[in-house]
């Protein structure tokens, strides 16, 4: 599974627009890129996950740039609550069913 | 909905006890998990089951045993818990091998050996 590498925090105002960074300059045309949020010590949340397309849910957007070499994930809104630890991961599932966890980005959103 | 559910919430245990955790999920899920997630590192996979009576080793297995006798449960045994088992221990499940889906978390169990 390719490697990816993720600023170690970030900050935003509430309100604004969070733009994470996730380069995973190794991916393989097979993995797919996945974002999972951890808030304090809770068990990650799933927020999205794309391969070649850009992806909106009602969470979040993906943006992967053409080459697939590194994606960001936006919430459009940040609020309070968006504090947490936001992992990037590449994965393809085939034979090897091991999703890697990098350490993430923490991302404060500050009022 | 419960979705995955995690017993106990915290244990402390003494070196040389064993435990088992217990991780249930009430989605129909056929593929489950269990990480274990250390400060400074990332969440690491210990071993996870494709299938009811199937399991795998993960990245890092050892001082871990598992059983997947039903399918809604997988359970974590400790047979002689050591320090550097002190940890906290997530169980995921998902509906496939993660491809396409996504994947949900327990809440986790916050372990203790002294």
């Amino acid at each position: 599974d390719a490697k990816t590498t993720q600023p170690p925090s970030m900050d935003c105002a509430e309100g604004r627009a969070a733009n994470l960074p996730c380069n995973h300059s190794t991916i393989s045309g097979n993995e797919y890129v996945y974002w999972y949020r951890q808030i304090h010590s809770q068990g990650p949340q799933y927020i999205i996950h794309g391969l070649k397309n850009n992806e909106t849910n009602e969470m979040a957007s993906l943006i992967i740039t053409e080459d697939r070499k590194s994606s960001t994930l936006i919430l459009p809104h940040a609020t309070l609550r968006d504090t947490a630890v936001y992992y990037c991961i590449a994965f393809y599932a085939g034979n090897n069913r091991k999703l890697i966890w990098g350490l993430g980005t923490s991302l404060a959103v500050n009022p | 909905n419960a979705g995955v559910t995690q017993t106990p919430k915290f244990r402390v245990l003494k070196t040389g006890q064993s435990m088992t955790l217990l991780c249930a999920q009430d989605m129909n899920h056929e593929y489950m998990y269990w990480y274990r997630q250390d400060p400074g590192m990332g969440l690491r996979l210990i071993h996870y089951s494709v299938g009811e009576g199937t399991t795998a080793k993960g990245e890092v297995p050892d001082g871990y045993n598992v059983s997947r006798l039903k399918k809604q449960n997988f359970l974590l045994g400790l047979e002689s818990a050591a320090p550097s088992q002190t940890s906290v221990y997530f169980c995921a499940s998902s509906y496939t091998a993660v491809l396409n889906t996504e994947a949900f978390f327990g809440q986790g169990t916050r372990l203790t050996v002294v």
